[in-house]
């Protein structure tokens, strides 16, 4: 829809399971971004890759693992996740990373941690 | 920490009508740039404001900015079911480069 693709757009998994989001952006972009999006909490971003390099990293779980093999993917792994990391996850992308850029948005993928 | 809160919540209009959305935030910014998210898909950016405009117009959207209350708010004017959606303030920390972005108001246009 605006470019920025993610697939799949929903998954169901187990604690146990072991999967992959990927994200692909066809805007030539060099900043790409994973949000999570839980109901009734703001936007939190996990992790921003500028130029295929991770720039930022918030704090986030080392059961979410990304993945930024060149600037046009990128990848987030799961594994042994919990029920809590239900949510929405949003690819982003924009031309660089800085705060006056306009992000473009995936679809998201709905993750259901059973 | 959250940033940009916007308020209300949560807003039901009547088609047609003029709906507002405001955004406070807590430390200086140099941007703001407000968003729209429809039901379960990713978000749209809308408008960017920087920190020396007042004004901003773009199509039904007017966007204001001000700095000494550190406030903003989102009109858009003439609604249509369409517009029904839940919008986003997003602001920057005047230090980095990262953006955060508040819970949202969620907008209801009945017809």
């Amino acid at each position: 829809e605006t470019g920025v693709t993610q697939t799949p757009r929903h998954l169901v998994m187990g604690m146990t399971n072991k999967k992959s989001l990927k994200c692909e952006q066809h805007l030539g972009h060099n900043a790409m971004y994973w949000y999570k999006q839980s109901a009734k909490k703001p936007l939190e971003l996990m992790f921003v890759y500028n130029f295929k390099e991770q720039t930022e990293n918030n704090s986030v779980p080392s059961r979410f693992s990304p993945e930024c093999p060149n600037s046009s993917h990128l990848f987030l792994h799961l594994h042994t996740l919990q029920p809590e990391d239900s949510a929405l996850y949003l690819c982003a992308s924009s031309q660089q990373w800085a705060d006056y850029n306009e992000q473009f948005f995936g679809p998201g993928t709905r993750l259901t941690v059973l | 920490s959250q940033q940009g809160e916007e308020d209300p919540q949560a807003l039901s209009i009547q088609e047609g009508e003029n709906a507002t959305m405001n955004c406070s935030y807590k430390t200086s910014i140099n941007n703001l740039q407000w968003y729209r998210q429809n039901s379960g898909r990713g978000l749209v950016h809308l408008i960017l404001i920087r920190s020396n405009e007042r004004e901003k117009h773009s199509g039904r959207l007017r966007v204001t900015l001000d700095t000494s209350k550190k406030s903003s708010s989102l009109l858009i004017t003439a609604s249509r079911a369409a517009d029904t959606a839940s919008y986003f303030c997003a602001t920057d920390l005047n230090r980095d480069d990262k953006i955060i972005f508040g819970k949202g108001t969620r907008l209801h246009i009945l017809p």
